[in-house]
């Protein structure tokens, strides 16, 4: 499995853009790279997924070198409800999947 | 309408108690989790169930039970609970696909035991 790490906590302004790296040395050819926001006392949620280049939603991008080895997560002007906990997660579908969280990088956005 | 549903949100029980949380997915998904969310906030996978089969059954002590009475419901029994077993449990489900797969989570149930 490949095992990610992020850094653990970052601080941004309101307006900011914020990017969030996550290395993944050991990704294997059918991993997919896939990021998550939870907020306190909530549970994790899907904000975006790729495979390699760039993917854009209406909340975020995601950055994939060709390489596959590492990826950013890119947000856009911040604002305070941005402030959670933002995990990278690699994992492939085997029927029954084992994904496995890093510790994420704690997003703290001041006004 | 809540796609991943776990019941109870809360739970405060004395150690030695048995004690089940439930779950339930009405996305009509084809795989279900139970994560464990730690005091420092390590989020974990326990046990993976496809099509109502466990397929991962990570290194959790045999007093954890999960049971799948058919692909929308995952519950979790717990024995003789500790003190230890005190954290956030996020019931999850997904849909098996060739390509990446998105995970649903429940919002969690917290369980503490005195």
């Amino acid at each position: 499995l490949a095992k990610t790490t992020q850094p653990i906590s970052m601080d941004s302004y309101e307006g900011q853009e914020v990017n969030i790296t996550c290395s993944h040395n050991n990704i294997a050819t059918n991993d997919y790279i896939t990021w998550y926001q939870q907020f306190p006392s909530q549970g994790p949620r899907f904000i975006i997924q790729g495979y390699k280049t760039k993917v854009t939603n209406e909340v975020a991008s995601l950055f994939i070198p060709a390489d596959r080895k590492s990826s950013t997560l890119s947000l856009p002007r911040v604002s305070l409800s941005d402030t959670a906990v933002y995990y990278c997660l690699v994992a492939r579908n085997t029927g029954g999947f084992k994904t496995i969280f890093g510790a994420g990088t704690r997003l703290f956005v001041k006004a | 309408d809540t796609a991943v549903s776990q019941t109870p949100k809360y739970l405060v029980t004395q150690m030695g108690n048995d004690k089940s949380i439930k779950c339930e997915q009405n996305l009509g998904h084809d795989t279900m989790y139970w994560y464990k969310q730690d005091s420092k906030k390590f989020l974990k996978i326990m046990f993976s169930y496809n099509n109502k089969e466990l397929i991962i059954n990570e290194t959790v002590p045999n007093r954890f039970s999960p049971k799948s009475p058919d692909k929308a419901h995952l519950n979790l029994h717990i024995n003789s609970l500790e003190l230890g077993d005190s954290a956030v449990y996020f019931c999850a489900s997904s849909r098996t696909s060739s390509s990446g797969n998105t995970i649903y989570f429940g919002e969690g149930s917290w369980l503490t035991v005195v």
